[in-house]
């Protein structure tokens, strides 16, 4: 298994409350992503991150935001949690090149908002 | 639209027997990645192919790709039952910087 690491692995927390999903990957990769799953579905990149101080926003719109202070910390804040973000969130990360090399997964964030 | 689809999208077979699964994508891509979830996990990496290559093996796993139908196959031979999983095609588009996923096969290894 891939060294990156995700807490909390499940999440319950009511409507409007602000949360920080965090992702640590001691691999020192460059890259850094979030993805929005839902049960038995595709992914969807909500936010990416190529180095520290860089962020973009992915296909999918979210209303979460990231921050890359550190190469190997990439958190994802929720400022008002809805009904609507219950999902699962999987954090991953890459070495940078050329071409997108392979990914490496964490175990993900099963959030529900009640 | 999403860029990689995959076919079937639920898959069961008996123990032993062999699994195939397609990905189809609509643009020119720099390579092709398949991925395996398990349950409530993250994804992991089994096999990338490049644009310029045909065909690649890893242990039981075997991929094709044919650029000019903008599809690939995974083929897993002789089947377990810890193979049960999701499987994802993810293609890396030319001028992309990032992969997109397709919706998954559901395999279903049945003892």
């Amino acid at each position: 298994e891939a060294d990156i690491y995700q807490t909390p692995r499940y999440l319950v927390i009511g409507t409007g409350k602000k949360i920080t999903l965090e992702c640590s990957q001691t691999m020192g990769h460059d890259k850094m992503y979030w993805y929005q799953q839902d049960p038995g579905m595709e992914l969807h990149l909500i936010h990416y991150s190529y180095g520290v101080n860089s962020t973009e926003k992915g296909d999918l719109s979210s209303e979460s935001t990231v921050s890359r202070i550190r190469t190997e910390h990439f958190p994802l804040t929720l400022e008002s949690a809805r009904p609507s973000h219950t999902s699962q969130y999987l954090c991953a990360s890459s070495v940078s090149g050329v071409y997108n090399s392979p990914l490496h997964f964490g175990n993900g964030t099963r959030l529900t908002v009640t | 639209s999403q860029q990689g689809e995959e076919d079937p999208q639920a898959l069961s077979i008996q123990e032993g027997e062999n699994a195939t699964m397609n990905c189809s994508y609509k643009t020119s891509i720099n390579n092709l990645q398949w991925y395996r979830q398990n349950s409530g996990r993250g994804l992991v990496h089994l096999i990338l192919i490049r644009s310029n290559e045909r065909e690649k093996h890893s242990g039981r796993l075997r991929v094709t790709l044919d650029t000019s139908k903008k599809s690939s196959s995974l083929l897993i031979t002789a089947s377990r039952a810890a193979d049960t999983a999701s499987y994802f095609c993810a293609t890396d588009a030319w001028g992309a910087q990032k992969l997109v996923f397709g919706q998954g096969t559901r395999l279903t290894i049945n003892p």
